[in-house]
């Protein structure tokens, strides 16, 4: 157990739909990440908070957003699904910048687009 | 960006034998670099990482070693055995973390 919660662990919604995605890091971790990984693919960067502030920004679409909240959790929010949507959605969480990088990986959600 | 690419796409090995996976980075400021190895239908797990401040790191089986000049990293599993088949990340870091597409290993028995 990695000690980050990804909520919840699997989702299958319509096209067009809108969902809400969550993360709880570890302990004491301040930054999270957002990767979304499509089947058979890489892990794709979508974004990173830090103590609440946005700190990165990698390839997330306008249809997605994302939040850090004073407790540390985070939330995905993905609107007008479609079905290219459909992935495993990884939150990652790390103690950056106290310790640079080690990020440690929840279980995923894995979205289904139908 | 940090661009990060990892060949090859897929490895084949014999069990015994010995398997390297390579990456190159593009961000001079990237300066920690974890390999993550992923089974199926499982999370990423961290398997070893190295700073910019050394050159070689190893961990029994495993070893990752690093060029900062040439801004290029690799992970090298000696002695491979049935249960190291899993699909391997490379990750560069500065802020964010930015992972190669993946190997996928095959180790046959």
């Amino acid at each position: 157990d990695s000690g980050v919660t990804q909520t919840p662990k699997h989702l299958i919604t319509a096209t067009g739909q809108r969902v809400t995605l969550r993360c709880s890091p570890r302990s004491g971790d301040l930054s999270v990440y957002w990767y979304q990984q499509s089947l058979d693919q890489g892990l794709q960067f979508l974004i990173q908070y830090y103590n609440g502030e946005e700190r990165a920004k990698g390839n997330i679409l306008e249809r997605f957003s994302a939040q850090q909240f004073p407790d540390l959790h985070s939330e995905l929010n993905l609107s007008s699904l479609e079905l290219g949507d459909s992935a495993l959605y990884f939150c990652a969480s790390s103690a950056y910048p106290d310790r640079e990088g080690e990020a440690f990986f929840g279980q995923g959600t894995r979205l289904t687009v139908v | 960006g940090e661009n990060v690419e990892q060949h090859p796409s897929t490895l084949s090995v014999q069990e015994g034998d010995s398997a390297v996976i390579k990456c190159t980075y593009s961000d001079s400021a990237s300066n920690y670099f974890p390999w993550y190895k992923q089974e199926l239908g499982k999370r990423p797990q961290l398997i070893i990482d190295i700073r910019s401040n050394v050159g070689e790191k190893k961990d029994q089986r495993i070893a990752v070693t690093l060029n900062k000049t040439a801004k290029h990293f690799s992970l090298h599993i000696t002695e491979t055995q049935p249960e190291d088949s899993a699909v391997y990340f490379c990750a560069a870091s500065t802020n964010d973390m930015r992972f190669g597409a993946g190997t996928r290993l095959t180790v046959k028995p």
